[in-house]
């Protein structure tokens, strides 16, 4: 079945540093998802993908749909201490694969 | 009240008790989800309703019986559930492509 490879599992960084994760997938994807996920909450969407090449931009956070369409990346710019909780990424297929594979999440622990 | 609500936030049950879990949506969406959350795991859907037509069950035992009234509402109905369904459960509602999350009910089942 398809899988979803996200890395790094974790990271631990001083505020003010720049954050960048990524996703990779067996399969082609034609869109790409975002989300952030705080403590006791839902996943909140940060970032949609739609198209391969397509960078996108939401304040301090950038997110690229690969060219090969089988991967894509986060990047969080001058971290800050609310920047802190657990980032997926989930992809979709077209035609019979259009069910949504998310990834196990990386962990971002952000020192004052 | 905007987004997508769901109660309660924490439930502690037995296995031999039946309770609900509900979600409610105010995005005026036509699909709403049931994903359980445990460690260590990607998230596992559960099941999808499109216009309150079920149209994806992913395989789930039978202790769990999900209702949604309309598609605005959604339930998942708990009876005689294992100490391995403690999880996180959320709800989340879509239009297109992109799915909105409640915050989840925190289940713990002893």
């Amino acid at each position: 079945g398809q899988q979803l490879n996200q890395s790094p599992q974790s990271m631990f960084i001083q505020e003010g540093e720049d954050v960048s994760m990524n996703c990779t997938s067996s399969s082609i994807f034609n869109t790409w998802l975002w989300y952030k996920q705080d403590p006791g909450e839902g996943p909140v969407l940060l970032i949609a993908l739609y198209k391969a090449g397509e960078l996108t931009s939401n304040g301090r956070l950038t997110a690229q749909f690969g060219i090969t369409r089988k991967d894509s990346f986060l990047n969080i710019s001058a971290s800050i201490p609310s920047d802190v909780g657990i980032y997926f990424c989930a992809g979709r297929g077209a035609g019979n694969n259009r069910k949504l594979i998310w990834g196990l999440g990386t962990s971002l622990a952000v020192n004052p | 009240e905007t987004g997508v609500t769901q109660t309660p936030r924490h439930l502690v049950m037995g296995m031999t008790n039946k309770k609900s879990l509900k979600c409610e949506q105010h995005l005026g969406h036509n699909a709403m989800y049931w994903y359980k959350q445990s460690a260590k795991k990607p998230l596992e859907l559960m099941f999808v309703y499109n216009f309150k037509e079920q149209t994806e069950n992913n395989s789930v035992p039978s202790r769990f019986s999900p209702e949604c009234p309309n598609s605005s509402h959604l339930f998942l109905h708990l009876h005689t559930l294992q100490p391995e369904d403690s999880a996180l459960y959320l709800c989340a509602s879509s239009q297109e492509e992109e799915l909105f999350f409640g915050s989840g009910t925190q289940l713990s089942v002893l």
